[in-house]
């Protein structure tokens, strides 16, 4: 299998731009997460889905920021308008279906900067 | 609220020099914990997990974690070090029934020639 996919690798925007990220989860997998990264607040879970459906959305930091997942095998995270404070690497993973809590297969990450 | 804590920010050993990586949580039920790996560049890799049972741990790469329930910890351990190592380190706690992990803030290893 290929592991989770994300595109582009690496995007630089100005602010007020719009950035949109591309996820492809494992196939066969259940769950999807969106995760910001920055050296200041670590790892934080943004949002994540079951089933392509959101169950929780408490991370996303505000308005400007919006996910889809609208089928099994892609989602987007979409940020508008962009913001310096946004530059972040941003990483998706994904996660088997399971009774209990597994283990989740993180992508390579997109690292953004908004200039 | 659910919490992870690794006390040290970035560790230097000696390469062949054992290793240990503290990590503490604070979760009111039982804990699931995973220490995740990444490499510069790279995304997160599971490196081991503890669910139930025995409570030493063995990962991938020669790592082991011990649960201490006692102690709120679940220190990383390898006993000889390689430069391929170097890495930052992340030990998270499983939010039972929620699907979520909290990670804490991160170890970055360093290895000595």
């Amino acid at each position: 299998d290929a592991g989770v996919i994300q595109s582009p690798r690496h995007e630089v925007t100005e602010m007020g731009q719009e950035v949109t990220l591309r996820c492809k989860p494992i196939s066969g997998h259940d769950y999807l997460f969106w995760y910001r990264q920055t050296m200041m607040r670590g790892l934080e879970l943004l949002i994540y889905f079951n089933n392509n459906v959101p169950i929780d959305d408490s991370g996303m930091p505000e308005d400007r920021f919006s996910a889809k997942m609208p089928n099994a095998s892609f989602s987007t995270l979409k940020i508008q308008p962009s913001e310096p404070r946004d530059s972040a690497v941003y990483f998706c993973a994904s996660s088997p279906i399971s009774t209990d809590l597994d283990t989740q297969y993180f992508g390579p990450g997109t690292r953004l900067t908004v200039l | 609220a659910q919490s992870v804590t690794q006390p040290d920010i970035h560790i230097t050993v000696s390469e062949g020099a054992s290793l240990e990586l503290r990590c503490n949580y604070s979760y009111g039920a039982t804990p699931y914990l995973f220490w995740y790996v990444q490499s510069p560049g790279q995304g997160l890799q599971l490196l081991l997990k503890y669910f139930s049972g025995d409570t030493l741990v063995q990962g991938i790469k020669g790592f082991e974690a011990e649960f201490k329930r006692s102690q709120s910890s679940f220190n990383l351990r390898k006993p000889s070090v390689h430069w391929s190592d170097a890495a930052e380190y992340f030990c998270a706690v499983g939010i039972q029934g929620a699907q979520k992990l909290v990670f804490g803030q991160g170890t970055r290893l360093t290895i000595n020639p």
